[in-house]
């Protein structure tokens, strides 16, 4: 089945580290995207990449730093510089070349909580 | 710049009622329009779109249409049952500024039984 994966679903981080939240997909899309959610409130932006190799800093990328080495991998590194990082994290992707509208999918979702 | 407004919940409503979330947009643009679910611990599944004026997006019972002139996307059921239990987010997207898509503040809806 095609679709996107986050890893882990929980992640629990002491103040001062750094910690890196998985996204795979296999839908061969080009695009992908970090967004953060917090209780009560829409997405915001972190990062998002559009081809492998290249990135741009969203919204909010103060405190977040983003790889895309492989077209299917776009990894989140959340640093101790990341003020109040606890937070629901969602990877998306789209295909920027499929019609005129690009509708992202949307992974399960990471849930860090700092200790 | 581009900003979606919709109503804040939570909206409770018995199971069977009408469900209206209001959702209005300001865009530099010419936009896409989302409405995405989001159940409990989960991430978001797209419930229906549309791509322009007067296009109507459907599915699982849920209507929106996509009006230019009074900027907004509206969606609606006309019998709410209590699966539909969720918070749900509309969003626009605008091609030329990068495929983001810009997000409403949610509106949380509990269908009681």
């Amino acid at each position: 089945d095609g679709g996107i994966t986050q890893s882990p679903k929980y992640l629990f981080r002491k103040e001062g580290q750094n910690v890196t939240l998985s996204c795979e997909q296999n839908l061969n899309h080009d695009a992908m995207y970090w967004y953060r959610q917090d209780p009560g409130q829409g997405l915001r932006l972190i990062y998002y990449s559009q081809i492998v190799n290249d990135f741009q800093k969203g919204d909010i990328a103060e405190g977040y730093s983003v790889s895309r080495e492989k077209k299917e991998s776009f990894p989140l590194t959340v640093t101790s510089a990341q003020k109040n990082p606890t937070a629901f994290y969602l990877c998306a992707s789209s295909d920027r070349l499929s019609g005129n509208y690009n509708e992202q999918f949307f992974g399960p979702g990471t849930r860090l909580t700092v200790l | 710049g581009n900003s979606v407004t919709q109503m804040e919940g939570p909206v409770t409503l018995s199971e069977e009622a009408f469900l209206t979330i209001n959702c209005t947009y300001t865009a530099t643009g010419y936009p896409s329009l989302f409405w995405y679910v989001q159940y409990p611990g989960e991430g978001l599944q797209l419930l229906l779109k549309a791509t322009k004026a007067d296009d109507k997006g459907s599915n699982k019972g849920f209507e929106a249409t996509y009006r230019k002139e009074t900027t907004s996307f509206h969606l609606e059921k006309g019998s709410v049952q209590v699966s539909d239990s969720a918070v749900y987010f509309c969003a626009l997207l605008i091609k030329a500024a990068g495929n983001k898509l810009t997000f409403g503040g949610g509106t949380r809806v509990l269908v009681k039984p």
